[in-house]
């Protein structure tokens, strides 16, 4: 079975800094998706970013990249200037065949931006 | 463009009542559906899926069914609720590229 874990319970990051979310993940498969989700106070899941296993080029969208080590089975999720906005809980995500595609969520971070 | 919309948004009901949860798609034809439920303060746990039509997967034993009528329809129903069916529940859709979008969910409390 897969599992995922998320080793931060909670971080907070101040306006405009950076901040890294860890994920680690354990599959047995070799092709398989990632994904960060995002979960503001409204608790609608909102899809970050995605991250196929057979790219070596981490993804990018706008502020969020991710840091996918796949032999380490590590997938980081950083943010760039940090809005107070992105104050959200945040899931990290695993879906393979095996799980016949159904998404195996981390338990999450609650990440607070101040000002 | 595609939606998902589900209802009800909030929902109260007592023990032993019966539960008819709905989600429906727009934009998109014969998708994978997925329904979820998430506890206070953790993560999501799968409880059905759907590929099509009458074809539904349960992954958690539970009092709780789910019923795919039509393509875009997802439906959650419980004959008798139990106070352990509290929670927040979300429908998704499934894009080509395995990507999972979510309704607005629902607020379950079962008093």
């Amino acid at each position: 079975a897969q599992t995922v874990t998320q080793s931060q319970p909670e971080m907070s990051v101040q306006e405009a800094e950076t901040v890294t979310l860890s994920c680690t993940y354990d599959t047995s498969e070799n092709n398989y998706y990632l994904f960060w989700y995002k979960q503001p106070p409204s608790r609608q899941m909102i899809l970050v970013i995605r991250q196929e296993a057979y790219k070596q080029q981490n993804a990018t969208e706008n502020r969020f990249s991710v840091n996918f080590q796949k032999a380490a089975k590590s997938f980081s999720l950083k943010i760039s200037d940090s809005q107070l906005g992105d104050t959200a809980m945040y899931f990290c995500a695993f879906t393979g065949s095996n799980s016949g595609y159904a998404l195996n969520f981390g338990k999450g971070t609650s990440l607070l931006v101040t000002p | 463009s595609q939606t998902i919309h589900q209802w009800p948004a909030t929902l109260v009901q007592p023990v032993g009542s019966p539960l008819s949860l709905e989600c429906t798609v727009e934009g998109t034809s014969n998708p994978n559906l997925y329904w979820y439920r998430q506890a206070a303060g953790r993560g999501l746990q799968l409880l059905f899926y759907s590929v099509g039509i009458g074809q539904i997967s349960s992954e958690v034993p539970q009092n709780l069914s789910a019923s795919r009528p039509q393509d875009r329809q997802f439906i959650l129903s419980s004959k008798k609720l139990l106070l352990s069916d509290s929670g927040f529940y979300l429908c998704a859709w499934e894009s080509s590229s395995y990507e999972q979008y979510f309704g607005p969910g629902t607020r379950l409390t079962v008093t």
